[in-house]
């Protein structure tokens, strides 16, 4: 069945790079998304890759994707005390699907 | 700004009560979903509704139903509150195809 896993946490140093990655299993996925959730509050949209693409950038944020390896990560350069929150992969399993398969959420720590 | 509105941020119930959750999106979505989340089990599905009056279960469905009388409202319903119920419900909302959600900010739901 689909399944998305995370690891549950990630600690940085402001100013460092971060890297939060995913894999999922089914290889039909179309979309794949990366969604912050900050404490207390719903998530939020942060960026998204359609699975023809290898790479987007956007800003501070680069999304990578290995097909054969079914696996994405989220880079978040030069991480600052407000990227502290937590970060959820998700995907859209098989073509004609638009009900998301979430991950548990990577729940990431920046250390000032 | 596209919004999707949650009646409460925090809520206090008594076991044994019926409780209503309310969702509201300005979106014109066909699909809207409703979530619990609660820590190391993620987001789990609870119901959603590709279309009024339709609603489909999703993982977790027991001891919840679900009203959606208009295509903007969607509507969580807890028929016999339990202390098990305790947690943060988020809802969502998203346009036909893969366009990812658009969540609310959630609520807090304490059943005491």
């Amino acid at each position: 069945g689909e399944d998305v896993e995370q690891s549950l946490f990630l600690s940085v140093r402001e100013g460092d790079s971060s890297v939060i990655n995913c894999t999922y299993t089914d290889s039909s996925s179309t979309y794949l998304y990366w969604y912050k959730q900050e404490p207390g509050a719903g998530l939020q949209l942060l960026t998204y890759i359609f699975s023809n693409m290898d790479m987007k950038q956007d800003q501070r944020l680069t999304v990578l994707l290995n097909k054969k390896d079914k696996h994405l990560s989220l880079r978040i350069a030069d991480t600052q005390t407000g990227d502290s929150a937590i970060y959820f992969c998700a995907e859209v399993p098989g073509a004609g699907s638009y009900q998301l398969t979430f991950g548990k959420g990577t729940k990431l720590s920046v250390i000032p | 700004d596209v919004k999707v509105t949650q009646s409460s941020r925090y809520l206090v119930k008594r076991t044994g009560e019926k409780v209503f959750l309310e969702c509201v999106q300005d979106m014109d979505h066909e699909n809207m979903f409703w979530y619990r989340q609660d820590p190391g089990l993620g987001l789990r599905l609870i119901y959603f509704s590709y279309d009024v009056k339709m609603k489909e279960k999703g993982d977790i469905p027991e001891g919840y139903s679900v009203s959606r009388e208009k295509k903007e409202r969607f509507s969580l319903i807890l028929e016999s509150a339990s202390t098990n119920q305790t947690s943060m419900y988020l809802c969502a909302s998203s346009p036909r195809g893969a366009d990812g959600y658009t969540f609310g900010s959630g609520t807090r739901l304490t059943v005491v």
